[in-house]
């Protein structure tokens, strides 16, 4: 089945510690894609990557990091700078970088940090 | 002024009813214009693209108003499955097309 995963669905640190989310994808997609929802709030984007080894920042980068080293992988990287890191961190990716395209999103990481 | 507003809702209906939510977006460049589903804590998923010239799938209908600078999105005959978030979003050029979702719009349909 072609989809996007993503691993762990729930994840628990302590405040301080750096934590990797994992996101893969076997659709073949250029475009991938990082967003942070917040309870009652929108998605917000953090991270956008249109092509291997190339990624750029989106509203709320800051805090955050990514890699993009092959197409099928989007790991994203949550530092111990990010405030407020307790959030639905959710992984998308989309066939086209033109804006036009459907995007597919995984089941989602619940982070909580304490 | 947010570039993509949406009434959060929630819209409460019973089974069998018309229910219709608008989502306006800021920016009259933007180009794309799609609604998304999302149950409780769950992924979104693609409802719907909404083209220039409206578009229809079954139960729901997309409308865009340029002039307005606003999308709908009707949904009749509500069944107890229709019960979700409703995300609105946009995508405008201008280097490279991201999309930005609104808050979303929480409807609840009841027996």
């Amino acid at each position: 089945d072609g989809g996007i995963t993503q691993s762990p669905k729930y994840l628990f640190r302590k405040e301080g510690q750096n934590v990797t989310l994992s996101c893969e994808q076997n659709l073949n997609h250029d475009a991938m894609y990082w967003y942070r929802q917040d309870p009652g709030q929108g998605l917000r984007l953090i991270y956008y990557s249109q092509i291997v080894n190339d990624f750029q920042k989106g509203d709320i980068a800051e805090g955050y990091s990514v890699s993009r080293e092959k197409k099928e992988s989007f790991p994203l990287t949550v530092t111990s700078a990010q405030k407020n890191p307790t959030a639905f961190y959710l992984c998308a990716s989309s066939s086209g970088t033109g804006g036009n395209d459907e995007q597919y999103f995984g089941p989602g990481t619940r982070l909580t940090v304490t | 002024r947010k570039e993509v507003e949406q009434d959060p809702g929630p819209f409460n209906v019973p089974e069998g009813a018309t229910v219709a939510f608008n989502c306006t977006y800021s920016n009259s460049a933007s180009q794309s214009f799609f609604w998304y589903r999302q149950d409780c804590r769950k992924e979104p998923k693609l409802l719907m693209s909404v083209y220039s010239s409206g578009n229809e799938d079954g139960r729901f209908t997309a409308q865009l108003n340029r002039a307005s600078q606003y999308i709908s999105l009707l949904i009749r005959d509500s069944k107890l499955s229709d019960s979700a978030t409703y995300l609105c979003v946009v995508t405008t050029p201008g280097g490279s097309y991201i999309p930005t979702f609104g808050r979303g719009t929480s409807l609840i349909v009841h027996p």
